[in-house]
């Protein structure tokens, strides 16, 4: 089993532009998140589905958007990225609230 | 306000020695995850509880629904310990509230 996947590492973006982190899981998990690590602080939930064709917003939805088309994948959308949107971005999948939870390895994102 | 505090921030201490790290939260909560966030920067689910101790390996886990306080002990520190060691509380129905993390570094 991979587990959590998360693509790309490593990315650095202009400001304005777009792009998509890509997150799959091969566990069948129904709970998928995605958090954003900034220096100092902790893990600030972005947003997260609890199903296919389920999404909510977290803490930080702003200047993002996702989507949840199958169980297996979570893609998170940034929009027109600015500044602020420099952090490292963790998707995250479990069986349920009550669970715990599976990381992927992190998307370190600069944009400049 | 649903909080997490973490301490110590920071810790060093020589390989063998044993650790611990503690949270501590403001009001009731359904669950405490442990996390284990390595140099590299990967995150791993060390522990999940809601009462009482769990154990796994030299990693032991506590909690005082009480006194709305964890700890995460570790035995015979090891240098390949040293990462950041993180608490996540879920509060009732909420998503997970993060500490800031404890920083760990084992000194061989």
């Amino acid at each position: 089993n991979a587990g959590v996947t998360q693509t790309p590492k490593f990315r650095i973006l202009k400001i304005g532009q777009s792009m998509t982190l890509q997150c799959t899981q091969d566990m069948n998990h129904n709970y998928m998140y995605w958090y954003r690590q900034d220096p100092g602080m902790g893990l600030k939930l972005i947003y997260y589905s609890v199903g296919a064709g389920i999404t909510d917003k977290g803490e930080v939805p702003n200047g993002y958007n996702v989507s949840r088309s199958t169980t297996e994948d979570f893609p998170l959308r940034l929009e027109l990225a600015a500044p602020s949107q420099t952090s490292v971005y963790f998707c995250a999948s479990g069986r349920g609230a009550n669970y715990g939870y599976t990381f992927g390895s992190g998307t370190r994102l600069t944009v400049v | 306000k649903n909080e997490v505090e973490q301490s110590p921030q920071n810790l060093t201490a020589q390989e063998g020695e044993f650790i611990t790290i503690n949270c501590s939260y403001s009001v009731g909560i359904s669950a405490l995850h442990w996390l284990q966030q390595h140099p590299g920067g990967g995150i791993v689910s060390l522990f999940m509880l809601s009462s009482g101790k769990k154990k796994h390996g030299r990693l032991i886990a506590t909690i005082n629904i009480q006194e709305k306080h964890s700890s995460l002990h570790i035995t015979a520190s090891h240098p390949r310990d040293s990462a950041v060691y993180i608490c996540a509380v879920r509060f009732g129905n909420e998503k997970l509230t993060f500490g800031t993390g404890t920083r760990l570094t084992i000194i061989p």
